[in-house]
């Protein structure tokens, strides 16, 4: 069964710092989102992505963020100047047509020092 | 996005049938019945969708009466494994883009 895949597992960081999270969504799927679960807390929708620009995003996703599909199969979240407050999991998720058919890929653990 | 309502937590022996119920009193006449299933610190699974009546697939059914304004999902002799949070979402599932909103879910605890 094809999967969302995530790369790094994990990244621990300094505040400040600048990281790039990847993500390689399912081939033929056309729709890319990025969300984040701060440590027991609900899952929080961050930005979606369709035909090479942001589809829509969330009062979380501000100028520190930021996505690309540099390629026909990666799919990047940035975080330009990492805070505290950005330590989460980070989930990138893809979907072919329908919405709530979304599929997750495990998670980047990311915690900021 | 409808608002859903679910139980915060539930608990089960193994084997046993477990349902979850949902409301959803606002759905409106585009929106599908989405259930997901979160382990710890993985990503959110997709287990069933609907629209009304009755769906069944290898992990779950689900459930869903002629008003919609609710649903069950329900999933047959569970084990430790099922342990997780199953999320009710309720959506329109006509636009590709629009984010999945995430409630609190319902944490299904198995017990030995």
């Amino acid at each position: 069964e094809p999967e969302v895949t995530q790369t790094p597992s994990h990244q621990v960081t300094q505040m400040g710092q600048e990281v790039i999270l990847r993500c390689v969504p399912i081939s033929n799927h056309l729709y890319f989102y990025w969300y984040r679960q701060i440590l027991g807390q609900k899952v929080e929708f961050l930005v979606s992505f369709y035909n090479n620009e942001i589809s829509e995003k969330s009062e979380i996703f501000d100028d520190q963020f930021s996505v690309e599909r540099p390629d026909g199969s990666n799919f990047t979240l940035k975080i330009r100047s990492t805070k505290l407050e950005d330590s989460a999991m980070y989930f990138c998720a893809s979907s072919e047509f329908r919405i709530e058919t979304q599929y997750f890929g495990p998670g980047t653990r990311l915690l900021v020092l | 996005l409808a608002k859903t309502t679910q139980p915060i937590s539930m608990d089960s022996y193994e084997g046993q049938e477990v349902n979850i119920t949902c409301s959803h009193n606002n759905i409106a006449t585009n929106d599908y019945i989405t259930w997901y299933q979160q382990f710890p610190s993985q990503g959110p699974r997709f287990i069933i969708q609907g629209y009304k009546t009755k769906v069944t697939n290898e992990v779950a059914s689900l459930f869903i009466p002629a008003d919609r304004k609710s649903s069950t999902l329900s999933l047959p002799r569970v084990s430790l494994s099922d342990t997780a949070v199953y999320y009710c979402l309720v959506g329109d599932r006509g636009s590709g883009n629009t984010p999945l909103v995430f409630g609190k879910g319902t944490r299904l605890s198995v017990i030995a």
